[in-house]
């Protein structure tokens, strides 16, 4: 079946570094990827997302690029800041007779001063 | 504005009591569905709808009950609750082949 691998974290890092949270893919057809974001006490909202190969999404300051060659889509900042402190999931739909959002596991990142 | 409203946000029960959580969107989305969100978990999926009268089982349906009369709303309907179905539950929509929308959250607990 489909699957999505994260690492759960926590991720700590100080202000104004460089983010990377990894994410690859299994999937029967050909997904969607998208990443979202959970702040605390909140739902899930969509950050990002990129329905072909090679399509990079972005959104915030955030990017990621849609590998098909390595089956990943790996979410990049340049500089975070505080208020990124959240729980962010990589999730893919593969469409088609049943739609399921396939989610990761959530990696969970702090964001020190 | 385009959303998905959860309700209650918290609710605190009693095991074997019968409680239905609501949700409705009016994006007029064919797709509903509901996860719940437990530690190391992540979001595993409960059920499923992809239209009115349309309904089928997610990954982890022991349990909950779900209907779809009207496409706009798709409650969760526990029969007789059990602690181990503490967890926070979401709702979301979409449309086929898109992006989720998700509600606010609903935290369950049952003693």
């Amino acid at each position: 079946g489909d699957s999505v691998t994260q690492m759960e974290g926590p991720v700590t890092l100080s202000e104004e570094a460089f983010l990377t949270i990894n994410c690859t893919y299994t999937a029967t057809g050909y997904p969607s990827l998208f990443w979202y974001v959970q702040y605390p006490g909140e739902g899930l909202q969509l950050l990002l997302k990129a329905t072909k190969a090679d399509d990079k999404g972005s959104n915030k300051g955030f990017e990621a690029t849609y590998r098909k060659e390595t089956t990943s889509f790996h979410l990049e900042k340049g500089s975070v800041q505080v208020s990124d402190s959240a729980v962010y999931f990589c999730a893919l739909i593969v469409s088609g007779g049943y739609q399921k959002v396939t989610f990761g596991i959530g990696t969970k990142l702090q964001v020190i001063p | 504005e385009a959303q998905v409203t959860q309700n209650p946000r918290y609710l605190i029960t009693v095991t074997g009591k019968k409680l239905t959580v609501t949700c409705s969107q009016n994006m007029n989305h064919e797709y509903m569905s509901w996860y719940r969100q437990d530690p190391g978990l992540g979001l595993r999926q409960i059920y499923y709808s992809m239209n009115v009268e349309v309904t089928d089982k997610g990954d982890v349906p022991e349990g909950y009950k779900v209907s779809r009369k009207e496409k706009r709303n798709f409650p969760l309907i526990l029969e007789s609750p059990s602690p181990n179905q503490t967890s926070l539950y979401f709702c979301a929509s979409s449309l086929v082949g898109r992006e989720a929308f998700f509600g606010q959250g609903t935290r369950l607990t049952v003693v």
